[in-house]
């Protein structure tokens, strides 16, 4: 069965300093990747999402995200961090039929001003 | 834009009374799902829907049960609430032919 880790339960960065959070997988296929993000009191929204090709993945609010199957890893990052990008953010993997998201326990991102 | 809507955002019920949390989406998906929510646990499929009156068991589906009567609408039922059910409920869809899912507000329970 597949499985997501999300090493970092928590982490603060400074606001305009650069971020990485985290994500490893366990898979047996080629693994379909997505990152999640929950503001508080918020329901999910989709950052990004792998599927094949450019391992490089770019995603909406200046986010991207690098797949490494030698690493199985799938880290978000983002170069410059802004105050209003405080919030948990979710890594998934997708089942072998295309319809189940395995979830990562999260990470809590914190900004200092 | 897809729209899913959970029919409330708060909700406090006592031991043992049954409880019905409500999901409707309105962009014609097939598959919806209902996931809870814990600190450090991250989401936890209870169960899914790929179809009308269609279900299947996620990864923790002991004490509750869903009712998929319409194509975009998902209930969660709780039949005899207990504290360790105090959660975030989070409601998703998707279509068949897509992988993204579209999330909910979420309702947050609190059993007394």
């Amino acid at each position: 069965a597949q499985s997501v880790t999300q090493p970092d339960i928590h982490i603060t960065v400074s606001e305009g300093a650069s971020l990485e959070l985290r994500c490893n997988y366990s898979y047996g296929a080629t693994p379909y990747l997505f990152w999640y993000v929950q503001s508080p009191g918020q329901g999910l929204q989709l950052l990004l999402k792998y599927f094949s090709g450019d391992t490089l993945v770019q995603g909406i609010k200046g986010f991207e995200a690098e797949f490494k199957r030698s690493q199985s890893s799938f880290n978000l990052r983002k170069p410059s961090v802004h105050w209003s990008d405080a919030a948990e953010y979710f890594c998934a993997v997708l089942n072998n039929a295309g319809n189940m998201l395995t979830f990562g326990g999260g990470t809590r991102l914190m900004v200092k001003p | 834009d897809v729209k899913v809507t959970q029919s409330s955002r708060y909700l406090v019920k006592r031991t043992g009374e049954k409880v019905f949390l409500e999901c409707v989406q309105d962009m014609d998906h097939e598959n919806m799902f209902w996931y809870r929510q814990d600190p450090g646990l991250g989401l936890r499929l209870i169960y899914f829907s790929y179809d009308v009156k269609m279900k299947e068991k996620g990864d923790i589906p002991e004490g509750y049960s869903v009712s998929r009567e319409k194509k975009e609408r998902f209930s969660l039922i709780l039949e005899s609430a207990s504290t360790s059910q105090t959660s975030m409920y989070l409601c998703a869809s998707s279509s068949h032919t897509g992988n993204e899912q579209f999330f909910g507000p979420g309702t947050r329970l609190t059993v007394l």
